[in-house]
């Protein structure tokens, strides 16, 4: 079964750190990975998106990776500030998985001050 | 329009009651995706549609989960006789086409369904 976990489920952190969230996959034959985020109450807003063939993507202070070898992807988040606290979802399109995305469970993340 | 538009945003239904969720997507985008999230959890796969054909309806729950796309571009996910268990958040998303489209999601506000 193709299946998404993401470690932790839920991370505090002082404001200003840089902190890593994970994200493992079953299957390393993916078309794209994309990592959203999600406010309390509110729908998912795309942060980034790797395609299978990329290994990188950098938005502002984010930086997500991907190794399908190894079935997994790291969102790094630099300079933490509290506005960044929210739920953070990763998110797997399958080879032979059709179109849909494949979700896991979200790491929600405190930014204190 | 700008974005994924999805009415109502909060609905209230008793036991047993029928509900209609409406999703408008972005303009120009063919593939269309509702999900349903439970409290605490991902989102979880129900249907994919691409223009008005529904491809994919894989991950509805039970019979009384119906999806319609008629024109290939409002969608309405209809529940017959609810349950408790149909309370969660129901998401929409798009997606464009053609070669120049990355497959990125764009999802909306979401519906969220509560059965008393």
């Amino acid at each position: 079964k193709q299946e998404v976990t993401q470690i932790p489920a839920a991370l505090s952190v002082p404001e200003g750190e840089n902190l890593v969230l994970n994200c493992s996959f079953t299957d390393s034959a993916i078309y794209n990975l994309q990592w959203f985020r999600q406010d309390p109450g509110k729908g998912l807003t795309s942060l980034l998106l790797i395609q299978s063939s990329q290994r990188e993507q950098t938005s502002g202070r984010l930086n997500a990776s991907l190794d399908k070898s190894s079935g997994r992807s790291t969102l790094y988040i630099a300079a933490s500030q509290p506005g960044d606290s929210a739920t953070y979802l990763c998110a797997v399109r399958f080879t032979g998985g059709g179109n849909k995305l494949t979700f896991g469970t979200g790491t929600q993340l405190k930014v204190e001050l | 329009g700008a974005g994924v538009s999805q009415s109502p945003r909060y609905k209230v239904a008793k036991r047993g009651q029928d509900v209609a969720l409406r999703c408008d997507p972005i303009s120009g985008h063919v593939s269309l995706f509702w999900y349903q999230q439970a409290l605490g959890q991902g989102p979880e796969f129900l249907t994919y549609f691409q223009n008005e054909a529904q491809l994919d309806k894989s991950g509805l729950p039970s019979d009384r989960f119906f999806a319609e796309r008629p024109e290939g571009s409002v969608s309405t996910l209809k529940i017959q006789r609810t349950q408790q268990e149909d309370s969660a958040v129901y998401l929409c998303a798009s997606t464009g086409s053609g070669r120049m489209n990355t497959g990125e999601l764009f999802f909306g506000e979401g519906s969220r369904l509560t059965v008393l």
